[in-house]
């Protein structure tokens, strides 16, 4: 069974550009959830998606964004990059019960913004 | 009220030792506590959880003790092995739904000595 799979792996990018992220569940899994994790503030949660819906999302800036496609496949875009937006950035799907959820994570997108 | 406070942040313990990670929180409203554990290069995998209602989950050498009344819990690790050098996260789900988001603590880097 795959795993949750992300592209790309590492990207660098300079200060006011823009990226996206994409993250592939596991098969059959229908939530999708975004956190940053960073040295500093640790790891953080973005938002989640279900059924192409956003349910929740983290305290970060609006030039975070992200959505959901009917496969489930979800992208994260990123837009006017700042430094402080360096960071392994990590997906995760699971089954979204109101029970015990195991969270899957990909191994990241590791960005870096020069 | 949405913190979960981790200590300590690293932790060296010798082959055969018993390794302990605690946590607290505030909000009385998490749900569901999970700890994670992450090697270099890797997203973080589901380790053990465990719900508020019950006081200890055993699965193999890894042990969670919850303290209800004073908002604690921790990881107990037995027989340590230099396998499980790697950085342990409790977590929280904020309860209300059902929902991916998790609070994470800000890790414990564990080193087993041989």
């Amino acid at each position: 069974k795959a795993g949750v799979t992300q592209t790309p792996r590492y990207l660098i990018k300079t200060r006011g550009q823009q990226v996206t992220l994409s993250c592939s569940p596991i098969s059959g899994h229908r939530s999708v959830s975004w956190y940053q994790q960073t040295p500093g503030q640790g790891l953080q949660f973005l938002f989640e998606y279900f059924s192409e819906t956003q349910r929740n999302k983290g305290n970060f800036p609006g030039r975070f964004s992200g959505r959901q496609f009917s496969n489930s496949r979800s992208e994260m875009n990123v837009s006017t990059l700042e430094l402080g937006d360096s960071a392994l950035y990590l997906c995760a799907s699971s089954f979204l019960t109101a029970g015990a959820n195991v969270l899957t994570f990909g191994a990241g997108s590791r960005l870096t913004v020069l | 009220q949405q913190q979960v406070k981790q200590s300590p942040q690293s932790l060296i313990v010798q082959k055969g030792g018993i390794s302990i990670i605690n946590c607290a929180y505030e909000n009385t409203a998490f749900d569901y506590f999970p700890w994670y554990q992450q090697f270099p290069g890797k997203g973080p995998a589901l380790l053990i959880a465990i719900r508020p209602d019950v006081s200890e989950k055993k699965e193999g050498r890894f042990t969670i003790s919850f303290n209800k009344s004073a908002k604690q819990f921790s990881l107990h690790i037995m027989d340590s092995q230099p396998g499980d050098s790697a950085t342990y996260f409790c977590a929280a789900r904020p309860g209300g739904g059902a929902t991916n988001k998790l609070i994470f603590g800000t890790g414990t880097l564990l080193a087993v000595q041989p």
